[in-house]
């Protein structure tokens, strides 16, 4: 079973606005990360946040994590067309093995 | 630096027949990984390795053998194809393991007739 799952699965907003979206989680972690799927091609990492970090800034995208509510959301402030992709979590499988394990996704569409 | 590769880009097979998905880095990264991604869904994770000669199963590794002979070069065999094993594939890498950013290659989209 998958550790993240995404919420919204898909979101559509008009460009300028803000798109939120959330990843819950299911076990204790080290770290989350935040990566962007153009279609049809590889992934591409964002951010990375750590468990003992609360929020975390890069360009326009903000993160949070709440690791006692076991969820974390991406904020994308003023979007573009170009920020249309699939959003993806992925954390740590919160034993002691190296997986990394991604969410659903979540498909962000940004019409101009 | 080429970063991740893999290939081929897209591969049609039929039931029964084996291959080898090819993936290399030159970012000597210790870390490297296999992602399985069906339509509409995230990534599975198939097999893992954190350094040569270290190997181990991820989430769906049925069907699927992996070596790690070089830092370089992570391969992974399908034994018998299935269509179920219909997939895009995408191999990644790290300079170790789950707590830093990993980088992925282009993907290997493979159709299992």
């Amino acid at each position: 079973s998958q550790q993240g799952e995404e919420d919204p699965q898909a979101l559509s907003i008009q460009e300028g606005e803000n798109a939120t979206m959330n990843c819950s989680y299911k076990t204790s972690i080290n770290n989350l990360q935040w990566y962007r799927q153009n279609s049809g091609r590889g992934l591409v990492h964002l951010i990375l946040i750590r468990s003992n970090e609360r929020e975390k800034h890069s360009g326009r995208l903000r993160v949070t994590l709440d690791t006692s509510k076991k969820s974390s959301s991406l904020l994308i402030t003023a979007s573009r067309a170009a920020d249309t992709a699939s959003y993806f979590c992925a954390t740590d499988a919160g034993d002691s093995s190296y997986k990394l394990i991604f969410g659903s996704g979540t498909r962000l569409l940004v019409r101009p | 630096n080429a970063g991740v590769t893999q290939t081929p880009k897209f591969q049609v097979l039929k039931t029964g027949q084996s291959m080898t998905l090819q993936c290399a880095q030159d970012m000597n990264h210790e870390y490297m990984s296999w992602y399985r991604q069906d339509p509409g869904m995230g990534l599975r994770l198939i097999h893992y390795s954190v350094g040569a000669g270290i190997t181990d199963q991820g989430e769906v590794p049925n069907g699927y053998n992996v070596s790690r002979s070089t830092t370089e070069d992570f391969p992974l065999r399908l034994l018998s194809a299935a269509p179920s094993q219909t997939s895009v594939y995408f191999c990644a890498s790290s300079y170790f393991g789950t707590g830093l950013e990993q980088f992925f290659g282009p993907g290997t989209r493979l159709t299992v007739l």
